[in-house]
């Protein structure tokens, strides 16, 4: 079945490391997003990628970084700059513009 | 700067009860507007709407956007306990291929 996997489900960061989270979709889409949703926040856009090697920051980039070298993979690392990592993150797909999303499961990232 | 804004953003009722969740728009180059349910890990995908006064339906879900008044509303009637979840509502623009997101509401069913 098609679909978006991320993972891991869960993860647990100490101060100071950096994490990397992992989205996979084999949908074809070209379009690839990370989203962070925090209680009453909504989704918030961390980074996009339109196509292979390319991406553009979002509304919430700093502390995040991307890579986009195939297009069935964009993972997402946290990086210790990022001062209040936990959240639920949520990766997403789009097959074009008038289409809508298609949301992996989500990554529970929690600071220890 | 493009916004979707949703009210309520919590809502308690008893099932068997009708809903009407709204959802306001501020998106430049407007495309479509976008509807999701949220009830555990993924959002999933109930409906886009891009013409105005044209009603979709799903079951007991329906939606509708003017796009002069900017806004949408999702009906749900005959709730069920399933129907407890996030709401989330979306703008898509024209110029990229981003998607802006409201607040969402909450929505519980009392049984």
């Amino acid at each position: 079945d098609g679909g978006i996997t991320q993972s891991p489900k869960y993860l647990f960061r100490k101060e100071g490391q950096n994490v990397t989270l992992s989205c996979e979709q084999n949908l074809n889409h070209d379009a690839m997003y990370w989203y962070r949703q925090d209680p009453g926040q909504g989704l918030r856009l961390i980074y996009y990628s339109q196509i292979v090697n390319d991406f553009q920051k979002g509304d919430i980039a700093e502390g995040y970084s991307v890579s986009r070298e195939k297009k069935e993979s964009f993972p997402l690392t946290v990086t210790s700059a990022q001062k209040n990592p936990t959240a639920f993150y949520l990766c997403a797909s789009r097959w074009g513009r008038n289409y809508g999303y298609t949301f992996g499961s989500g990554t529970r990232l929690t600071v220890v | 700067e493009d916004k979707v804004v949703q009210s309520p953003l919590s809502l308690v009722v008893h099932e068997g009860d009708t809903v009407t969740l709204n959802c306001s728009y501020e998106v430049t180059n407007f495309r479509s507007l976008l509807w999701y349910k949220q009830e555990k890990k993924a959002p999933t995908f109930l409906f886009m709407l891009t013409s105005s006064g044209i009603e979709k339906k799903s079951g007991r879900l329906s939606s509708i956007l003017d796009k002069k008044e900017l806004s949408s509303i999702l009906n749900i009637t005959a709730t069920q306990t399933g129907d407890s979840a996030i709401y989330l509502c979306a703008g898509s623009p024209n110029r990229d291929d981003k998607i802006i997101f409201g607040k969402g509401t909450r929505l519980h069913i009392l049984p």
